[in-house]
């Protein structure tokens, strides 16, 4: 079945660094990827939609600034937490959608960010 | 807007117990519906779909049938087994490209 590779999984970093998360889709075309954050036992949060070549549309209350994202190509997203801070520490997914009808996203593995 | 409701969680069953978790949904359209699930440290897997009223998602001994009268997509499973043990998303979409909305999830634990 259809794959997105989310790397990395895990990341430490201190606080006021720049972190990137890269989402790939590795067998198929994604139109579109989606960014989502998860708190603790929670459900997950949409953060923004990218479509590739286009600017990300942000969730109301995402700040774009902070959370910098790229759609370069049709099989790559990447997210840039920017100056991260604890509060930033979090469970961020992507998912890809090949774009046709009905076709479900697809989601990645997760990046677990923790910011000390 | 669009919605979905699960109910309430968490859920513990003895293995080999039968499941049934609720999901409700509102939606201004024809959404297509999705079960999710998420193991611990994962990310989400999709483990079945329907896409139009009164079709039978099914996977892995777990099935969900779309009904639209009662705006229903509830989870069932015959005989859960421990591997089942998990958190479990039940979320719509109204259209390709579109975003997902999930419900809170609820998470099952089934004790052998």
């Amino acid at each position: 079945g259809a794959v997105v590779s989310q790397h990395p999984s895990w990341v430490i970093c201190k606080s006021g660094t720049s972190v990137k998360i890269e989402c790939r889709s590795l067998d198929f075309q994604a139109t579109t990827m989606f960014w989502y954050r998860q708190f603790p036992k929670q459900s997950l949060m949409l953060m923004a939609t990218s479509n590739e070549g286009s600017k990300a549309t942000y969730e109301q209350g995402v700040e774009k600034d902070k959370f910098l994202i790229n759609h370069a190509s049709l099989t790559l997203s990447t997210l840039t937490v920017t100056s991260a801070h604890p509060e930033d520490s979090s469970f961020y997914i992507c998912s890809a959608s090949p774009g046709f009808s009905n076709q479900p996203q697809h989601f990645g593995d997760g990046t677990r960010l923790s910011i000390l | 807007g669009d919605s979905v409701t699960q109910m309430e969680g968490p859920v513990t069953l003895s293995e080999e117990a039968c499941l049934t978790i609720n999901c409700t949904y509102t939606a201004t359209g024809y959404p297509s519906l999705f079960w999710y699930v998420q193991y611990p440290g994962e990310g989400l897997q999709l483990l079945l779909k329907a896409t139009k009223a009164d079709d039978k998602g099914s996977n892995k001994g777990f099935e969900a049938t779309y009904r639209k009268e009662t705006t229903s997509f509830h989870l069932e499973k015959g005989s859960v087994q421990v591997s089942d043990s998990a958190v479990y998303f039940c979320a719509l979409s109204d259209g390709a490209n579109s975003k997902l909305t999930f419900g809170k999830g609820i998470t099952l634990s089934v004790r052998p």
